[in-house]
C-alpha cells in the first residue's frame, strides 16, 4: 500500500523566516512520482511541482526548492523568506506506477506566514 | 483556455437525499478524477473516467457511482447521503489516464445535515 505522511500538521513563521516542510512517503513500486500542492483558502490545489523516482536531483524554483532523498523516502519543501502570500495549506503526494495510478495524499500541513 | 470547471460551488443536503456534481474538464483533457477532501484532511481518490468508463476506483462503498460524457465532462453522484459525506469534492482532469499533469478544479463544498 502507498501511504504519505506529514508529520507537522501546522506551522506558524513570521516573514522573512526560512520554513521546511517535511514529507516521508511509503510504495513498493520502483517508478513513481511525488508532488506537493498547494491550496489557498479558495479551496482549489495548485500543482508546485512533479519529481520521478528516478531523479533525485534537488530542484529550486525562485524561493522554493526541493529535497529528493530515496535513502529515507523523504520528499521536503523549503520556503525561503516566506512571504504572507505563502499562507497555505501544503500536500506531499505520490503516485505509482510511474504516474499512472491515483494520486495518493498526506494529511497537509497549514502554514501561517504573518507579517 | 477554461481551467477545469465544477458545479456548484456550494450544496447543502439532507441526510438520504441524493446528490450530483458536475465537471468539466480543462480543454483538450479527456480524463476526469474525483477526489473527497474531508475538513482538515488530504484528498482521497474516488474514482477515475476515461473513455467513457471507470477505470480506477478508490475504498469508497457503491453509493457513489458516476458517469462520463461523450464530450469527457464527468458527474458524480452521491445516494443516501451521511453527515460523513460532507466534504469538498474535488475533480480533476489530464490528457489520459495518468496523474503526471493533472489539473484540479476548485472544487464544490457539500454540506450534509
Amino acid at each position: 500500500a502507498q501511504k504519505v505522511t506529514q508529520a507537522q500538521t501546522e506551522i506558524s513563521v513570521v516573514e522573512k523566516e526560512d520554513v521546511t516542510l517535511d514529507c516521508v512517503y511509503e510504495t513498493r513500486d520502483t517508478t513513481y512520482y511525488l508532488f506537493w500542492y498547494k491550496q489557498p483558502p479558495s479551496g482549489e490545489l495548485v500543482f508546485l511541482i512533479r519529481r520521478n523516482s528516478f531523479d533525485e536531483q534537488n530542484e529550486i524554483s525562485g524561493r522554493y526548492s526541493w529535497n529528493f532523498q530515496k535513502s529515507t523516502s523523504s520528499f521536503n519543501f523549503t520556503i525561503t523568506a516566506s512571504q504572507v502570500v505563502d499562507s497555505a495549506v501544503y500536500f506531499c503526494a505520490l503516485s505509482g506506477q510511474g504516474g499512472s495510478e491515483k494520486l495518493v495524499f498526506g494529511k497537509g500541513m497549514k502554514l501561517t506566514v504573518n507579517p | 483556455d477554461a481551467g477545469v470547471t465544477q458545479s456548484p460551488t456550494h450544496l447543502i443536503k439532507t441526510r438520504g437525499q441524493q446528490v450530483t456534481l458536475r465537471c468539466s474538464p480543462k480543454s483538450g483533457h479527456d480524463t476526469v478524477s474525483w477526489y473527497q477532501q474531508a475538513l482538515g484532511q488530504g484528498p482521497q481518490f474516488i474514482f477515475q473516467y476515461y473513455e467513457e468508463e471507470e477505470r480506477q476506483r478508490g475504498n469508497f462503498p457503491d453509493r457513489f457511482s458516476g458517469h462520463q460524457f461523450p464530450n469527457y465532462s464527468s458527474e458524480l453522484n452521491v445516494n443516501a447521503l451521511l453527515l460523513g459525506d460532507s466534504a469538498l469534492y474535488l475533480c480533476a482532469s489530464s490528457f489520459g489516464p495518468t496523474t503526471y499533469e493533472q489539473y484540479f478544479g476548485p472544487g464544490t463544498r457539500l454540506t450534509v445535515t
